[in-house]
Order: C-alpha cells, then structure tokens, then sequence
C-alpha cells in the first residue's frame, strides 16, 4: 500500500524566506511523486512530478523538489518566498507513471507575510 | 490546455435528495476520477472510470456512485444527500498513457 505524509498542516514564511514544505511517501514499489497546489476556490494546479528520472526536479514559479529514496522523501522547496505563493500544497504518489489514480497527503497551507 | 469543468460550483441540498455532479473533459481523456477535499484529511478518492461504462471503487466510495455512459462525462451521484457528505468534490481526467492529471475548479456540495 502506498501513502503520503505532509509533516506541517500550516507553514508561514516571511516574504523573501525560503520555503520548505515536508512530504514522507511509503510505497513497496518505485514511486512517482507529484506536488500540486490549489489556490482558493480554485482547483489543483501540478507544480512538478518525479517520474524517475532525474532526482531533482523542477517545476514552476521558481518551485523544486528533491527525491531522496534513502530518507524516503519529496520536499518541495522555494529559494525566495512572493506573496503570490499563498496556497495549499499537495503531495501525492502514484504506483504508475501512465494514467494512474493518486493518492495524496493531507495538505500544507502556506502562509506568506510581508 | 486540457479543460476539466465541473457544472455546478455551489451547491445545497436538502438531507435525503438525490445529487448530482457533473464533469466534462474536452480532451479525449480515458480516465476520469473523483475525489473529495476535506480539512486535513486531503484529497480522497472516491470512484474512477477507465473507460465508457467502466468503473472502479476507490478508498471511500459509500454513499456514492458514478455513471460515465460517454467518454467525455463522468457523474458523481449521492442517492441520498447526508450532512457528511458537505465536502468539495474535485473531478480529475488523465490520458491512459499519461501522467499528468487535470482537476476541474471543484464544486461546493452543502447538505442542509
């Protein structure tokens, strides 16, 4: 069985800040990892996915993750925190890399102050 | 850019009613899901389609069903609305090959 765990519910980083959002996986077999982000009332937006290429991994606005399968995690990181960042992040895992379903963590709500 | 719409954003129903919500994909996706979001509890699926009049249970499908009679829809049914079914409920559609999944907005579902 497969699950994901997003260590903080809520984050807040001052603008400027670097940004670290914590996600744990367990999976018995190669995972492939995505982070998503929903703005309000809005739906999920993919920000990066691992698909078992490169470890580390970029996506948009300024996002990146780094697979570590010895530590058995994904943490989604931001140099330089902009007010625009404010959002609920998502990480999720999925057994396959063709049309699979996802199964995702409990969220972290960011917060960024001025 | 694949567009996932779900019909109905805002919804209250009456403890007991039938409910229905809707989701079209415009790009030809085989598979559909749906999902609900509650506060720290995630995303959770509910049911999802690989194909036309193909469907599968997911983690939490009691209360639910789903009908996907055409390639392009895929509708989440309550047959009786209960007050812990007050959620968000986000449809997603992937193509077989794929593995970027595109959400539609949501829709608000409060049952009264």
């Amino acid at each position: 069985a497969q699950s994901v765990t997003q260590l903080g519910s809520h984050v807040s980083v001052s603008e400027g800040a670097l940004v670290l959002l914590r996600c744990n996986y367990s999976s018995s077999v190669p995972p492939y990892l995505f982070w998503y982000v929903q703005y309000p009332n809005q739906g999920l937006q993919l920000l990066l996915k691992y698909t078992s290429a490169a470890t580390l991994v970029k996506g948009i606005n300024g996002f990146e993750a780094e697979f570590k399968k010895s530590e058995t995690s994904f943490h989604l990181t931001k140099p330089s925190a902009h007010m625009s960042d404010a959002a609920e992040y998502f990480c999720a895992v999925s057994v396959s890399n063709q049309g699979g379903k996802l199964i995702f963590g409990q969220g972290t709500e960011l917060s960024v102050k001025p | 850019d694949v567009k996932v719409t779900q019909s109905s954003r805002y919804l209250v129903k009456r403890t007991g009613e039938k409910v229905f919500l809707e989701c079209v994909q415009d790009m030809d996706h085989e598979n559909m899901f749906w999902y609900r979001q509650d506060p720290g509890l995630g995303l959770r699926l509910i049911y999802f389609s690989y194909d036309v009049k193909m469907k599968e249970k997911g983690d939490i499908p009691e209360g639910y069903s789903v009908s996907r009679e055409k390639k392009e829809r895929f509708s989440l049914i309550l047959e009786s609305a209960s007050t812990n079914q007050t959620s968000m409920y986000l449809c997603a559609a992937v193509t077989r090959l794929g593995n970027t999944i595109y959400f539609g907005e949501g829709s608000w579902l409060t049952v009264v």
